[in-house]
C-alpha cells in the first residue's frame, strides 16, 4: 500500500523565481492539504483540495496557489519566492472532506538563495 | 498567544523510563487531538488519534484529552532510544470551516539514551 509521496525531495530556487511542488495521496485517499514548516516549528496549514477545489485556506498569501487533479494528485505553486519561504512542505492525505486522520509525505525541502 | 503551545525542550531520558508530553491549547471549539512523531529531516508519522476528552491506550502509548483544562499528554512507557523524535501534537475543530486545518505545537525534542 503506498504512502504519501512527494517530488522532489530537494529544491533550491533563487529568490523572485517560481516553484511547483507535488504530491500523490495515499491510495484511497481524496483529500490533499499542504503544510510548511519552519526549522524548529510545527507545520502550519496552507490549504486542503477536496473534489478538485480549495475547500480551506490558511493564513499565506495569494502567492502560494495549488490544483489538485482528478486522480487526486496536487501541486502547491509559490511565486515570487522570498529568503523566508525557506522550509519543509508537506503533504497530507486524508479521505473525505470531514477530515479527522491526516497522513503526511516525506515533504520537500525548499532552499531560497 | 498561540493557539496551541508546546514545550520544545529539549528532553532528555534515559531507555526504560515513561516519558509525558503535553500540549495546551485556547480555542475551545478543538475537537481532535492527535500526536505525531517525526524523525529528522522526516514527514509527520500520526500516532494517536483521540476525539474528545478521556484517554486511549495503544502498545506502549497513552494519550489523554482533559477538555475542561484544555491540556493534552502523550505518555510513552519503557522508552526505547529509537523513539528519539520529534513530538508534535495537532489539533482541529468540528466540520464546517474547519474541514482540514491541523493546528500544530511546536513539537518537542525528545532524546531517550542507552
Amino acid at each position: 500500500d503506498a504512502g504519501v509521496t512527494q517530488s522532489p525531495t530537494h529544491l533550491i530556487k533563487t529568490r523572485g523565481q517560481q516553484v511547483t511542488l507535488r504530491c500523490s495521496p495515499k491510495s484511497g485517499h481524496d483529500t490533499v492539504s499542504w503544510y510548511q514548516q519552519a526549522l524548529g516549528q510545527g507545520p502550519q496549514f496552507i490549504f486542503q483540495y477536496y473534489e478538485e477545489e480549495e475547500r480551506q485556506r490558511g493564513n499565506f498569501p495569494d502567492r502560494f496557489s495549488g490544483h489538485q487533479f482528478p486522480n487526486y494528485s496536487s501541486e502547491l505553486n509559490v511565486n515570487a519566492l522570498l529568503l523566508g519561504d525557506s522550509a519543509l512542505y508537506l503533504c497530507a492525505s486524508s479521505l473525505g472532506k470531514g477530515v479527522r486522520e491526516q497522513y503526511f509525505g516525506p515533504g520537500t525541502r525548499l532552499t531560497v538563495t | 498567544q498561540k493557539e496551541v503551545e508546546q514545550d520544545p525542550g529539549p528532553l532528555s531520558v534515559p531507555e526504560g523510563a515513561i516519558v509525558s508530553l503535553n500540549c495546551t491549547y485556547s480555542n475551545s471549539a478543538f475537537q481532535y487531538f492527535m500526536w505525531y512523531r517525526q524523525y529528522s529531516r522526516k514527514g509527520p508519522e500520526l500516532l494517536m488519534y483521540t476525539y474528545s476528552s478521556g484517554n486511549k491506550e495503544d502498545g506502549r502509548f497513552t494519550a489523554q484529552v482533559d477538555k475542561s483544562s484544555k491540556y493534552i499528554s502523550l505518555f510513552i512507557r519503557d522508552s526505547q532510544p529509537s523513539d528519539s523524535a520529534t513530538y508534535l501534537c495537532a489539533m482541529r475543530g468540528p466540520g464546517g470551516t474547519s474541514y482540514g486545518k491541523l493546528t500544530f505545537g511546536q513539537g518537542t525534542i525528545l532524546t531517550v539514551h542507552p
